[in-house]
């Protein structure tokens, strides 16, 4: 089945550790999110992508990037993690050629020590 | 400027009894609006979409929602509750593709199902 997943599930990094967190989809999809969703918060969006044109949210931190290398891939990288930035991330995929739905993946809950 | 607002923040119920959760949006668009379900550790799920064709839709696991423009409103129900409802629940309205095509969250409505 086409779906959006991500790796790992679960990740504990120490603070200030850099730490990478992966999505990978079978969709096809031109568009791709990473959202940070905290405790009984809503996702909040971090950046994403148009294909390899990447637009980034105003209030994103500077601790956070992200990498495309194609179509099926995408990376968010924390260069110094806080204790503040333990969260479920959370990577999204849509078709450019159309609105609504996103499709969601599992998250990846990232624990900071 | 689009918004969505979620009118509870936490609804109990019995279960096999109905739901309600409430959900009013604001756009200066024909809007899309979506409702998804999060259960514990877990991706948002969708559960079901308007975009502009029928107003009552249907969506999985026997829920279903009513679009009114005049009350702008989205509300979501279901019959008869089951003890795999509960979780969280986001009432969404997209961006449209022309913009951004971002998602607005409602802030979300926990649904718990008392046995």
């Amino acid at each position: 089945d086409a779906m959006v997943i991500q790796n790992p599930r679960y990740q504990v990094t120490q603070f200030g550790k850099p730490v990478t967190l992966s999505c990978s989809q079978t969709l096809n999809h031109n568009v791709m999110y990473w959202y940070q969703q905290k405790s009984s918060q809503a996702p909040k969006l971090l950046f994403h992508y148009y294909d390899k044109d990447f637009n980034n949210e105003a209030d994103t931190p500077d601790n956070f990037q992200s990498r495309r290398p194609n179509t099926s891939f995408c990376f968010l990288d924390i260069r110094s993690p806080g204790l503040g930035d333990a969260a479920m991330y959370l990577c999204a995929t849509r078709p450019l050629d159309r609105g609504g739905e996103q499709y969601f993946g599992p998250g990846t809950r990232l624990t900071v020590t | 400027a689009q918004s969505v607002t979620q009118l509870d923040s936490h609804v109990s119920v019995s279960e096999g009894t109905p739901v309600l959760l409430r959900c009013n949006y604001s756009s200066s668009y024909s809007p899309s609006l979506f409702w998804y379900v999060q259960h514990p550790n877990k991706g948002l799920q969708l559960l079901l979409k308007y975009t502009s064709a029928a107003t009552l839709v249907k969506g999985i696991n026997g829920f279903e929602a009513e679009f009114k423009k005049s009350e702008t409103s989205f509300h979501l129900t279901k019959p008869s509750a089951h003890m795999s409802d509960a979780a969280e629940y986001f009432c969404v309205v997209s961006d449209p593709p022309g913009n951004t095509g971002k998602l607005i969250f409602g802030q979300g409505t926990t649904l718990q199902v008392k046995p």
